[in-house]
């Protein structure tokens, strides 16, 4: 059964570099079917898709964030990750982290979601 | 980028009743699109795959239509446990987008 887990900091400074990780167990980061995808959901709003990225670090970014957007994947350690900067409260949201898919796995699109991780941007 | 545009955006409804909620893209997305449910405080949870397909082990009540621009959701008799914020999401192309959320609250 794959899991996902996010993990980083719960609360970022105005201004900061929001940073967190996907730990993927139960199925290898590493396969060319699937990419690995980053949501957000602010306070009592609906989802936002903020990038997906694959085995070999190929990304497609939501383009309101890019310029703030960075992801990686590492797959020695069956993870990815997800950096936003310059943070503002705005950035405040519940970031959930998931797999994403190909037409090579084409059941699987946004099947699998970790629990998501409450990240708060306040001084 | 694909505009989901999803409706209604809330609505009152009864146990037993059906309900239909609509997504339509802005432009064609094939049948790359799933919907989610969502209680408060949990995780979305996939109900409905490739426009159409059931999720397994979810209740055969719900059910999923449409292709190219228009997208149905249809919960064929409402139960307690599906009072939740209901969502589309294209992954035709990226960036993925999805529906604003539609809320069935109880009447």
């Amino acid at each position: 059964q794959l899991q996902l887990q996010e993990s980083g900091p719960g609360l970022v400074k105005p201004s900061e570099t929001l940073s967190l990780t996907c730990i993927v167990s139960g199925g290898a980061i590493s396969s060319s079917s699937y990419y690995w995808g980053w949501i957000r959901q602010t306070p009592g709003k609906g989802l936002e898709w903020i990038g997906s990225i694959n085995y070999s670090g190929n990304t497609y970014y939501n383009p309101s964030l890019k310029s703030r957007v960075t992801m990686s994947v590492d797959t020695s350690k069956n993870h990815f990750s997800l950096i936003l900067n310059s943070v503002t409260a705005a950035d405040t949201a519940v970031y959930y982290c998931a797999r994403d898919s190909t037409p090579l796995a084409d059941n699987h699109y946004f099947d699998y979601w970790g629990q998501g991780t409450l990240v708060s941007v306040s001084s | 980028d694909i505009q989901m545009t999803q409706s209604p955006s809330a609505m009152s409804a009864s146990v037993g009743d059906r309900v239909t909620i609509t997504c339509r893209a802005s432009q064609g997305i094939s049948n790359y699109l799933a919907w989610f449910q969502q209680k408060p405080g949990k995780v979305p949870k996939r109900l409905i795959y490739a426009a159409s397909s059931l999720e397994s082990g979810v209740p055969s009540r719900f059910s999923g239509s449409g292709s190219g621009t228009e997208f149905t959701l249809t919960i064929s008799s409402l139960q307690p446990e599906d009072f939740a914020t209901y969502y589309c999401l294209q992954h035709n192309t990226y960036p993925r987008t999805f529906g604003q959320g539609t809320t069935v609250e109880i009447k």
